[in-house]
């Protein structure tokens, strides 16, 4: 089993549509959570990072459950410039740092 | 630089030559990731620096796989012997290596490895 599992998509959504994106890691122990956007043929960067309590960033929200041990990302409002791949990434102890292996949003017009 | 450097960005060699790729890590990064990322595929972790401490080789797929971090800093990411398998970017990340496990990772443009 993946250390983080994503669904790979492809998600295909119109402009202003809502989407969400989930996560699963298998290292209960894991420390801190991320979310990482790369584009096409792009170095990743980061998104934002996932709280406890959940955490929001204009049309972004980022969830953390712990018990089930996943992480989730929601995006309102889809623009075209959304498009691009998100990874879900854990810290795990220390600075090992796992990244998902993306999901692929294409946000049409 | 004001950011994390790699060289070279592009390389194209033959089955069973060595090579070797290069990090520059933002200055005052404590912590040093390389990743493998094969094409439409997710980052792989290979090895993770930090500071002194001895370096976390455990996604390092295979022997002929080898890193070295100098003074603290630049980074030198070596296969031997390649085969066709190991063509993919090589993505190079710093962070500030404190607090909370390190923060944000800063990556670089990659080097993008062709094995003939």
């Amino acid at each position: 089993r993946k250390e983080v599992e994503q669904d790979p998509g492809p998600f295909n959504v119109p402009e202003g549509a809502t989407v969400a994106f989930n996560c699963t890691y298998s290292n209960s122990a894991s420390q801190s959570f991320f979310w990482y956007r790369q584009d096409c043929r792009k170095e990743p960067k980061l998104l934002m990072s996932v709280y406890s309590s959940g955490n929001e960033d204009g049309r972004f929200t980022a969830q953390l459950n712990r018990a089930s041990q996943y992480i989730s990302l929601l995006i309102r409002d889809s623009k075209l410039s959304d498009s691009a791949t998100y990874l879900c990434v854990v810290k795990t102890g220390g600075f090992k740092t796992i990244f998902g292996a993306g999901t692929r949003l294409f946000v049409k017009a | 630089g004001a950011g994390v450097s790699q060289s070279p960005s592009n390389k194209v060699t033959e089955k069973g030559k060595d090579v070797e790729l290069r990090c520059d890590p933002i200055s005052g990064h404590t912590a040093l990731y390389w990743y493998r990322q094969s094409l439409g595929q997710g980052l792989e972790f290979l090895i993770y620096f930090q500071g002194n401490s001895a370096p976390d080789k455990s996604g390092l797929p295979s022997d002929r796989f080898s890193a070295e971090r100098t003074g603290g800093s630049v980074s030198t990411l070596t296969i031997q012997r390649t085969q066709q398998e190991d063509s993919a970017v090589y993505l190079c990340a710093s962070s500030l290596g404190s607090g909370g496990g390190g923060g944000e990772l800063f990556f670089g443009e990659g080097s993008r490895l062709t094995v003939l």
